[in-house]
Protein backbone atom coordinates (compact mmCIF):
# COMPACT_ATOMS: atom_id res chain seq x y z
CA UNK A 1 0.00 0.00 0.00
CA UNK A 2 0.85 3.69 -0.50
CA UNK A 3 1.74 5.56 2.56
CA UNK A 4 0.53 9.05 2.86
CA UNK A 5 2.39 11.39 5.59
CA UNK A 6 0.95 14.99 6.12
CA UNK A 7 2.56 17.59 8.40
CA UNK A 8 2.46 18.76 10.65
CA UNK A 9 -0.48 16.78 12.41
CA UNK A 10 -2.00 20.42 13.36
CA UNK A 11 -1.53 24.00 12.98
CA UNK A 12 -2.33 26.93 14.86
CA UNK A 13 -3.47 29.99 12.63
CA UNK A 14 -4.67 33.19 12.85
CA UNK A 15 -7.72 34.43 10.19
CA UNK A 16 -6.00 36.35 7.20
CA UNK A 17 -2.68 33.69 7.55
CA UNK A 18 -1.18 31.95 4.87
CA UNK A 19 -1.14 28.47 5.70
CA UNK A 20 1.05 25.20 3.63
CA UNK A 21 0.36 21.69 4.83
CA UNK A 22 2.58 18.98 2.85
CA UNK A 23 1.94 15.43 2.17
CA UNK A 24 4.44 13.05 0.93
CA UNK A 25 3.67 9.60 -0.50
CA UNK A 26 5.56 6.68 0.23
CA UNK A 27 6.26 6.25 -3.69
CA UNK A 28 6.04 8.14 -7.03
CA UNK A 29 2.27 8.99 -7.60
CA UNK A 30 2.41 11.11 -10.31
CA UNK A 31 -0.03 13.99 -9.67
CA UNK A 32 -2.87 11.66 -8.64
CA UNK A 33 -3.22 13.22 -5.70
CA UNK A 34 -6.40 14.97 -3.72
CA UNK A 35 -7.34 17.08 -1.35
CA UNK A 36 -9.91 17.30 1.35
CA UNK A 37 -11.12 19.22 4.50
CA UNK A 38 -14.15 18.29 7.32
CA UNK A 39 -15.90 20.13 9.24
CA UNK A 40 -16.42 18.84 12.66
CA UNK A 41 -19.72 16.22 12.19
CA UNK A 42 -20.13 16.12 8.60
CA UNK A 43 -18.79 14.45 5.24
CA UNK A 44 -15.33 15.71 3.35
CA UNK A 45 -15.11 17.94 0.85
CA UNK A 46 -13.23 17.98 -2.23
CA UNK A 47 -10.93 20.86 -2.62
CA UNK A 48 -8.14 20.08 -5.17
CA UNK A 49 -7.60 17.17 -7.56
CA UNK A 50 -4.86 15.84 -9.46
CA UNK A 51 -2.34 17.79 -7.13
CA UNK A 52 -3.61 21.42 -8.63
CA UNK A 53 -6.98 21.54 -10.59
CA UNK A 54 -9.65 23.50 -7.90
CA UNK A 55 -12.39 21.82 -7.99
CA UNK A 56 -15.61 23.95 -8.90
CA UNK A 57 -17.08 25.77 -6.75
CA UNK A 58 -13.78 26.27 -3.96
CA UNK A 59 -12.50 29.66 -3.73
CA UNK A 60 -9.10 30.81 -5.46
CA UNK A 61 -7.71 31.19 -2.17
CA UNK A 62 -7.27 27.56 -1.85
CA UNK A 63 -4.45 25.88 -4.53
CA UNK A 64 -2.45 22.99 -4.67
CA UNK A 65 0.98 21.68 -5.92
CA UNK A 66 3.61 19.00 -6.04
CA UNK A 67 3.96 15.76 -8.20
CA UNK A 68 6.02 12.48 -7.85
CA UNK A 69 6.01 12.22 -4.10
CA UNK A 70 5.44 15.89 -2.53
CA UNK A 71 2.43 17.79 -2.49
CA UNK A 72 1.64 20.99 -0.55
CA UNK A 73 -1.77 22.99 -0.03
CA UNK A 74 -1.50 26.07 0.40
CA UNK A 75 -4.44 28.86 1.64
CA UNK A 76 -3.67 31.81 0.69
CA UNK A 77 -5.55 33.73 3.31
CA UNK A 78 -7.65 31.95 5.88
CA UNK A 79 -10.96 32.39 6.24
CA UNK A 80 -12.92 31.80 9.78
CA UNK A 81 -14.61 28.87 7.69
CA UNK A 82 -11.46 27.03 6.61
CA UNK A 83 -10.87 25.82 10.02
CA UNK A 84 -11.19 22.38 9.66
CA UNK A 85 -8.76 19.40 9.30
CA UNK A 86 -7.29 18.69 5.91
CA UNK A 87 -6.39 15.21 4.34
CA UNK A 88 -4.53 14.25 1.49
CA UNK A 89 -5.51 11.02 -0.65
CA UNK A 90 -3.74 8.96 -3.44
CA UNK A 91 -5.45 7.69 -6.14
CA UNK A 92 -2.63 6.36 -8.01
CA UNK A 93 -3.51 2.85 -7.04
CA UNK A 94 -5.69 0.75 -4.97
CA UNK A 95 -5.95 0.90 -1.90
CA UNK A 96 -6.75 4.54 -2.53
CA UNK A 97 -4.78 6.15 0.93
CA UNK A 98 -5.67 9.29 2.72
CA UNK A 99 -2.95 11.10 4.97
CA UNK A 100 -3.86 11.15 8.70
CA UNK A 101 -5.28 14.40 9.04
CA UNK A 102 -4.13 17.87 9.60
CA UNK A 103 -5.80 19.78 12.30
CA UNK A 104 -6.03 23.62 11.52
CA UNK A 105 -7.09 25.31 14.46
CA UNK A 106 -7.75 29.05 15.43
CA UNK A 107 -5.12 30.80 17.66
CA UNK B 1 -28.01 18.21 -8.07
CA UNK B 2 -26.22 15.14 -6.91
CA UNK B 3 -26.99 13.85 -3.84
CA UNK B 4 -26.11 10.71 -2.09
CA UNK B 5 -28.16 9.81 0.59
CA UNK B 6 -27.48 7.62 3.55
CA UNK B 7 -29.18 5.49 5.61
CA UNK B 8 -29.86 6.54 9.29
CA UNK B 9 -27.70 5.40 12.23
CA UNK B 10 -27.72 1.79 13.88
CA UNK B 11 -27.10 0.52 17.26
CA UNK B 12 -26.46 -3.24 17.11
CA UNK B 13 -24.72 -6.07 18.73
CA UNK B 14 -21.52 -8.23 18.27
CA UNK B 15 -22.41 -11.27 16.11
CA UNK B 16 -25.61 -9.21 14.72
CA UNK B 17 -25.48 -8.61 10.84
CA UNK B 18 -26.03 -5.23 9.02
CA UNK B 19 -27.33 -3.41 6.30
CA UNK B 20 -26.50 -0.09 5.31
CA UNK B 21 -27.40 1.62 2.06
CA UNK B 22 -26.52 4.84 0.20
CA UNK B 23 -29.03 6.26 -3.03
CA UNK B 24 -27.67 8.40 -5.37
CA UNK B 25 -29.59 10.98 -7.76
CA UNK B 26 -29.30 13.56 -9.36
CA UNK B 27 -26.84 12.35 -12.12
CA UNK B 28 -26.97 8.46 -14.12
CA UNK B 29 -25.92 6.13 -11.29
CA UNK B 30 -24.36 3.47 -13.52
CA UNK B 31 -21.64 6.05 -14.68
CA UNK B 32 -19.61 6.46 -11.95
CA UNK B 33 -18.18 4.15 -8.94
CA UNK B 34 -19.35 4.21 -5.71
CA UNK B 35 -16.92 4.09 -2.51
CA UNK B 36 -17.11 3.44 0.80
CA UNK B 37 -14.68 5.02 3.61
CA UNK B 38 -14.63 4.47 7.32
CA UNK B 39 -13.87 6.89 10.08
CA UNK B 40 -13.42 5.31 13.38
CA UNK B 41 -14.61 7.98 16.45
CA UNK B 42 -11.76 10.81 16.40
CA UNK B 43 -9.63 9.29 13.47
CA UNK B 44 -8.57 9.42 10.12
CA UNK B 45 -10.56 8.61 6.82
CA UNK B 46 -9.83 4.78 5.57
CA UNK B 47 -11.20 3.98 2.07
CA UNK B 48 -12.98 0.35 2.15
CA UNK B 49 -13.33 -0.65 -1.23
CA UNK B 50 -15.66 0.48 -4.64
CA UNK B 51 -18.29 -1.23 -6.91
CA UNK B 52 -19.01 -0.62 -10.28
CA UNK B 53 -22.95 -0.20 -10.36
CA UNK B 54 -23.49 -0.70 -13.95
CA UNK B 55 -22.18 -4.59 -13.30
CA UNK B 56 -21.20 -4.63 -9.41
CA UNK B 57 -17.49 -5.37 -10.29
CA UNK B 58 -15.85 -5.02 -6.65
CA UNK B 59 -12.69 -3.43 -5.48
CA UNK B 60 -11.39 -3.84 -1.77
CA UNK B 61 -8.91 -2.72 0.53
CA UNK B 62 -6.81 -6.01 2.09
CA UNK B 63 -7.71 -4.45 5.30
CA UNK B 64 -11.53 -4.90 4.43
CA UNK B 65 -11.40 -8.10 1.91
CA UNK B 66 -13.34 -10.50 4.13
CA UNK B 67 -15.13 -8.67 6.82
CA UNK B 68 -17.60 -6.47 4.62
CA UNK B 69 -19.41 -6.76 1.57
CA UNK B 70 -19.89 -4.36 -1.20
CA UNK B 71 -23.36 -4.68 -3.03
CA UNK B 72 -25.58 -2.31 -5.44
CA UNK B 73 -28.96 -2.68 -7.14
CA UNK B 74 -28.97 -0.22 -9.66
CA UNK B 75 -32.54 -0.12 -10.59
CA UNK B 76 -32.95 1.79 -7.86
CA UNK B 77 -29.60 3.59 -7.53
CA UNK B 78 -28.77 2.32 -4.49
CA UNK B 79 -25.00 1.03 -2.93
CA UNK B 80 -24.67 -0.93 0.30
CA UNK B 81 -22.13 -2.02 2.55
CA UNK B 82 -22.93 -4.95 4.55
CA UNK B 83 -21.71 -7.17 7.58
CA UNK B 84 -22.55 -10.02 8.77
CA UNK B 85 -21.24 -10.79 11.90
CA UNK B 86 -20.19 -7.50 13.29
CA UNK B 87 -17.57 -6.35 16.28
CA UNK B 88 -17.35 -3.79 18.69
CA UNK B 89 -14.58 -2.92 16.49
CA UNK B 90 -16.76 -1.91 13.72
CA UNK B 91 -18.18 0.89 15.56
CA UNK B 92 -17.70 4.65 13.27
CA UNK B 93 -18.76 6.47 10.73
CA UNK B 94 -19.19 4.98 6.92
CA UNK B 95 -19.31 7.39 4.25
CA UNK B 96 -19.85 6.67 0.92
CA UNK B 97 -18.65 8.70 -2.37
CA UNK B 98 -19.00 9.15 -5.65
CA UNK B 99 -15.78 8.10 -7.16
CA UNK B 100 -15.57 10.52 -10.19
CA UNK B 101 -13.16 9.45 -12.91
CA UNK B 102 -12.52 12.70 -15.35
CA UNK B 103 -11.27 12.01 -19.06
CA UNK B 104 -7.48 12.54 -17.75
CA UNK B 105 -7.66 9.44 -16.02
CA UNK B 106 -7.38 11.32 -12.66
CA UNK B 107 -9.83 10.19 -10.10
CA UNK B 108 -11.19 11.69 -6.97
CA UNK B 109 -14.19 11.63 -4.77
CA UNK B 110 -16.49 14.69 -5.78
CA UNK B 111 -19.72 14.15 -3.78
CA UNK B 112 -20.06 12.29 -0.23
CA UNK B 113 -23.28 11.11 1.62
CA UNK B 114 -24.11 12.22 4.64
CA UNK B 115 -22.79 9.46 6.76
CA UNK B 116 -24.20 6.49 8.89
CA UNK B 117 -23.17 6.51 12.49
CA UNK B 118 -23.15 2.50 13.40
CA UNK B 119 -22.22 1.60 17.00
CA UNK B 120 -21.80 -2.03 18.63
CA UNK B 121 -21.95 -2.49 21.67
CA UNK B 122 -23.22 -4.95 23.76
Amino acid sequence: DIQMTQSPSSLSASVGDRVTITCRASQSISNYLNWYHQKPGKAPELLIYAASSLQSGVPSRFSGSGSGTDFTLTISSLQPEDFATYYCQQSYSTPYTFGQGTKLEIK
Amino acid sequence: EVQLVQSGAEVKKPGESLRISCKGSGYSFTSYWISWVRQMPGKGLEWMGRIDPSDSYTNYSPSFQGHVTISADKSISTAYLQWSSLKASDTAMYYCARLHHDSSGYLYFDYWGQGTLVTVSS
